[in-house]
């Protein structure tokens, strides 16, 4: 079936300072991407997505690039701010019809001023 | 805006009780589905539905079942609930082709005495 494996955390950052989260799946197919993010207290958030291999997706900042050939998914910010400290999960969406999400594990980002 | 609303932010119950969770969104989408979050293990899906008064089991139902009378609520029901039912309950909604990404709602976290 279906999998999604993220990078263990936590990830503890300065202000200013790159960030990459590691993503790999395993599905059939062609499956969609995203990126959620979970602030503290609240629900998920779509943060980003992309449909097909080479699309890169980007919001607030951060992007994923679509690889088909690594089966990956890593999400950048080139300089992360004391605002990002949240979860952040990698999801897929299988190619079938009424397809459900697929999420990694998440892992939590704090990032120190 | 997308609105995914629960009937409550924190709820208590006690070993055995019955115990209604709701879910209400505004978006006309067809996808609708519960999922618990736990430290370390993620989200995982307990139950979906991709119509009215259609329902599929996730990757967790056991102790769980789900109403949906109308397009718009989804209720989750544990119908004797217990200690390792303690966790934050997820909502979320999505268009029937899931393409755009799922929409969440805040959570409910349930704590079972």
């Amino acid at each position: 079936g279906d999998s999604v494996t993220q990078m263990e955390g936590p990830v503890t950052l300065s202000e200013e300072a790159f960030l990459t989260i590691n993503c790999t799946y395993t599905a059939t197919g062609y499956p969609s991407l995203f990126w959620y993010v979970q602030y503290p207290g609240e629900g998920l958030q779509l943060l980003l997505k992309a449909t097909k291999a080479d699309d890169k997706g980007s919001n607030k900042g951060f992007e994923a690039t679509y690889r088909k050939e690594t089966t990956s998914f890593h999400l950048e910010k080139g300089s992360v701010q004391v605002s990002d400290s949240a979860v952040y999960f990698c999801a897929l969406r299988g190619s079938g019809a009424n397809s459900k999400l697929t999420f990694g594990k998440g892992i939590t980002l704090s990032v120190r001023p | 805006d997308v609105k995914v609303t629960q009937s409550s932010r924190y709820l208590v119950k006690r070993t055995g009780e019955k115990v209604f969770l709701e879910c209400v969104q505004d978006m006309d989408h067809e996808n609708m589905f519960w999922y618990r979050q736990d430290p370390g293990l993620g989200l995982r899906l307990i139950y979906f539905s991709y119509d009215v008064k259609m329902k599929e089991k996730g990757d967790i139902p056991e102790g769980y079942s789900v109403s949906r009378e109308k397009k718009e609520r989804f209720s989750l029901i544990l119908e004797s609930a217990s200690t390792n039912q303690t966790s934050m309950y997820l909502c979320a909604s999505s268009l029937i082709s899931g393409h755009r990404g799922q929409y969440f709602g805040p959570g409910t976290r349930l704590t079972v005495t």
